[in-house]
């Protein structure tokens, strides 16, 4: 069964600083996605960010990136230019290409400090 | 466009009452999920059709839970007789297709006392 694993339960930012969330997976799998979701105090699942395990290329959306590493099985969170509302909690999923289900970390919550 | 919405938002109960969640995909989507979350489990899958069809309720966690899709627009989740521990946040989601983002709803906060 797969696995994720996200390492820091709560971490912090200072506003327009960079910050990196953490992100492990185990899979026998060689095709798959991952996905970062934010949930902020209203509760809402947000997708941020998703990326297919046969590109290379890092997923970029705006001030938010990932630094995807296949062998190592690392999905990393990349925030640039934190602002307030960035404040949240992030979960990092996965996707097997054979299956309909989405596998989630326990969420790391990031503060962001004025 | 719309996205998935379910109800009610909040639902306080007293234990041994019938507990009913509702949920409406995004339209066109063919996958519906229902997730439970916990601050001990975190994000459990419990349930999932594909074409209103339940494909897999391993996650079903005893058969006090039951989930319907009568048609493409709308599931409900049921609780028969509900219980304390069932208190959590049940999010339903919708896919396109397998391995397509999950677009979440709102979630329903339920507390059963």
């Amino acid at each position: 069964a797969q696995t994720v694993t996200q390492s820091q339960p709560e971490m912090s930012v200072q506003e327009a600083e960079t910050v990196t969330l953490s992100c492990t997976y185990d899979t026998s799998e060689s095709d798959y996605y991952l996905f970062w979701y934010k949930q902020p105090p209203s509760r809402q699942m947000i997708l941020v960010i998703r990326q297919e395990a046969y590109k290379q290329q890092n997923a970029t959306e705006n001030r938010f990136s990932v630094n995807f590493q296949k062998a190592a099985k690392s999905f990393s969170l990349k925030i640039s230019d934190s602002q307030l509302g960035d404040a949240a909690m992030y979960f990092c999923a996965y996707g097997g290409a054979g299956s309909y289900q989405l596998t989630f970390g326990k969420g790391t919550k990031l503060s962001v400090i004025p | 466009d719309a996205g998935v919405i379910q109800s009610p938002r909040h639902e306080v109960t007293e234990m041994g009452q019938e507990v009913t969640l509702r949920c409406k995909p995004i339209s066109g989507h063919d996958y519906l999920f229902w997730y439970r979350q916990t601050m001990m489990r975190g994000l459990e899958l419990l349930i999932y059709f594909n074409n209103n069809v339940p494909i897999d309720d391993s996650g079903m966690p005893e058969d006090r839970f039951s989930a319907k899709m009568p048609n493409a627009s709308f599931s409900t989740l049921k609780i028969q007789p509900s219980e304390p521990r069932d208190s959590a946040v049940y999010f339903c989601a919708s896919s396109l297709y397998s391995n397509q983002p999950q677009h979440f709803g709102d979630g329903t906060r339920l507390s059963i006392l």
